[in-house]
Formats: C-alpha cells, structure tokens, sequence
C-alpha cells in the first residue's frame, strides 16, 4: 500500500518561492508506472492540478502556472518535489501529492498540508 | 472556467437515488478520453471513487457507479445514505488543455 506524506513550510511571503516536498512509502516511485502529481485547492473551492513528473524525469505542467513550476524526482529518497515560484495570495492552498498511472485515475493521495502566501 | 462542467449541487433524501453529470467536449469526454470520479469528504484528501468511466477500486461499495456517453458522464449513487454527504469531481484528459482536467465539484447534499 502506497503512503504518500507531504511537507514544507506552511507560509510563504510573496514573491518568494513555495517548495514541497512529497514522501512515498510503501512502493518505490520507479516501480508500477506512476506519475507524481502536485494538486491544489484553494479555500472553499474545487481541485487544480498543477502538474506530474515520471521517475524519470519527464514533467508535464498546467499552461497557467508552467512558466512558475519545476517538480522533481529523488528516487534515492522516494521523494518528488514542487517548487513554484514568484508566489502571490492567489497561491494560498491545500496542496496535495497524488499518483497516478495512465487511465486509471489518482489513486493515492497525501493528506494535503495547507500553504498560506502572507508577509 | 472548469473545461468540466459539473452542478455546483444536487441532494437527495437517504435511500434514494442521485446523479451527478459531467459535462465536456470533444477534446476531452467526446475524444473518448476516460473519466474518473473523486469523493471528498469534508476535511480529508480525494478519495478515488470511479476509475475508467465504469470501474470501481477495491473497498468502494456497488451503491456507486459511472458510466458515459458523448461528451458527458454521470456519477450514480444509489441507496444515499448520510455519509455520503460530501463533495464530487470528475477528472479527465484534455487535448487542449492538458492530461488532467477536473470538473468544478458537485456538492451532495442528504436532506
């Protein structure tokens, strides 16, 4: 049973760059043909995927936040990052990890750690 | 704008039946790209409840099911019971847009 864990700090101040990272457990991330995803929601609404990376480093963005968003693999650490830059209030979300495989829907998520843009 | 369009709510009395449609295109739900269907209940993470318009993951009852037809879908529930009460969203694949687009969410209501 795949666990996913996010982690990072909760604030932000503007302008500044929003890193976290996600931890999975129970399966390596090279193994089952998964994709890592970074997903958001903004307070009281609905879900926003930001973007996915394979293991192998081949990364897919959302056009309105690509010029902003690395993500990254660590299959050392069975990790993968998001790094999204030149952040404002409008940034202010839950942001979850999840994975999926072609077709078939994300079917692990983390618990979502929530990240507030504030100075 | 979501490239999804979903009812922001519906709601039903406990064992009745409810739908919730999902409303695309032919980039997305026309191109016969699959969909899939997420329950969020307050306070926690997305749970995968429909994958691959029709098919349900280990551990989701039979009350829940989906299914889809030309440019929509639509999320069953059948049986409502009170906990069911949470938010839904489908997803899928746009080639306009990108590999994942989700719906608004539909807010379920059990009176």
């Amino acid at each position: 049973q795949v666990q996913l864990q996010e982690s990072g700090p909760g604030l932000v101040k503007p302008s500044q760059t929003l890193s976290l990272t996600c931890t999975v457990s129970g399966d390596p991330l090279t193994s089952g043909g998964y994709f890592w995803s970074w997903i958001r929601q903004h307070p009281g609404k609905g879900l926003e995927w930001i973007g996915y990376s394979y293991y192998s480093g081949t990364s897919y963005y959302h056009p309105s936040l690509k010029s902003r968003v690395a993500i990254s693999v660590d299959t050392s650490k069975n990790e993968f990052s998001l790094k999204l830059t030149s952040v404002t209030a409008a940034d202010t979300a839950v942001y979850f990890c999840a994975s999926h495989r072609v077709d078939a829907g994300f079917d692990y998520w983390g618990r979502g750690t929530l990240v507030m843009v504030s100075s | 704008q979501s490239v999804l369009t979903q009812p922001p709510s519906v709601s039903g009395a406990p064992g009745q039946r409810v739908t919730i449609s999902c409303t695309g295109s032919s980039s997305n739900i026309g191109a016969t790209y699959d969909v899939h269907w997420y329950q969020e209940l307050p306070g926690t993470a997305p749970k995968l409840l429909i994958y691959a318009n029709n098919h349900r993951p280990s551990g989701v009852p039979d009350r829940f099911s989906g299914s889809r037809s030309g440019t929509s879908a639509s999320l069953a529930i059948s049986g409502l019971q009170a906990e069911d009460e949470a938010d839904y969203y489908c997803q899928s694949y746009d080639s306009l847009s990108g590999p994942v687009v989700f719906g608004g969410g539909t807010k379920l209501t059990v009176l």
